[in-house]
């Protein structure tokens, strides 16, 4: 079994539709979640940052950790054409000096106008 | 805003020649990583630095060394470039518990 599952995708949505994005795991011991955004020939881009279960909201973008379940979440309202792009989920078991990110592959969003 | 910067965005190299990738953080951060990153494999990381002059190995280090001696200033060096390692090459930095914040990325060409 994978540590991070990502669905690859594609997903393809038409402009203004709720998006929902999704990661598993297998490791219990993550405690920090991220997520990205990569447009196409790019370096990825930090959206949102969490410790540990619970919601956070920035702008359109909310993001879910369950662990629990071992499943986090990137919900994106009222989707636009910019938002169109690679989102990676990453996680890391340390925030301290050393810690190391284990990324999911990457879903590729189509939002259409 | 953060700054992670690269030296080049594209580059081309025959087999055989000594690689340089330079990457520059204006903030401050401790910590230092190389990634590549391939179509299928996502991103790998190749080395990592959380202090100057300190390095560890990530999950892909083979045909690679790095060089930190600024804190603001991690390398990646490529002894003896290879096709197989025709790739986009990614340098991120962070502060301690913070998440990673990436440069625009380099992609690497080995003819």
């Amino acid at each position: 079994q994978k540590e991070v599952e990502q669905d690859p995708g594609p997903l393809s949505v038409p402009e203004g539709a709720i998006v929902s994005l999704n990661c598993t795991y297998s490791n219990s011991a993550f405690q920090y979640f991220m997520w990205y955004r990569q447009y196409s020939r790019k370096g990825p881009e930090l959206l949102m940052y969490t410790y540990s279960s619970g919601n956070k909201e920035d702008g359109r973008f909310t993001a879910q950790v369950d662990k629990s379940s071992k499943y986090i979440s990137l919900f994106i309202r009222d989707s636009q054409p910019s938002d169109s792009a690679t989102y990676l989920c990453a996680m890391s078991v340390s925030g301290g000096s050393n810690y190391k990110l284990t990324f999911g592959k990457g879903t590729l969003l189509t939002v259409n106008p | 805003d953060v700054k992670v910067t690269q030296s080049s965005r594209y580059l081309v190299k025959r087999t055989g020649e000594k690689v340089f990738l330079e990457c520059v953080q204006d903030m401050d951060h401790e910590n230092m990583f190389w990634y590549r990153q391939d179509p299928g494999l996502g991103l790998r990381l190749i080395y990592f630095s959380y202090d100057v002059k300190m390095k560890e190995k990530g999950d892909i280090p083979e045909g690679y060394s790095v060089s930190r001696e600024k804190k603001e200033r991690f390398s990646l060096i490529l002894e003896s470039a290879s096709t197989n390692q025709t790739s986009m090459y990614l340098c991120a930095s962070t502060l301690v518990g913070g998440g990673q914040f990436f440069g625009p990325g380099t992609r690497l060409t080995v003819l």
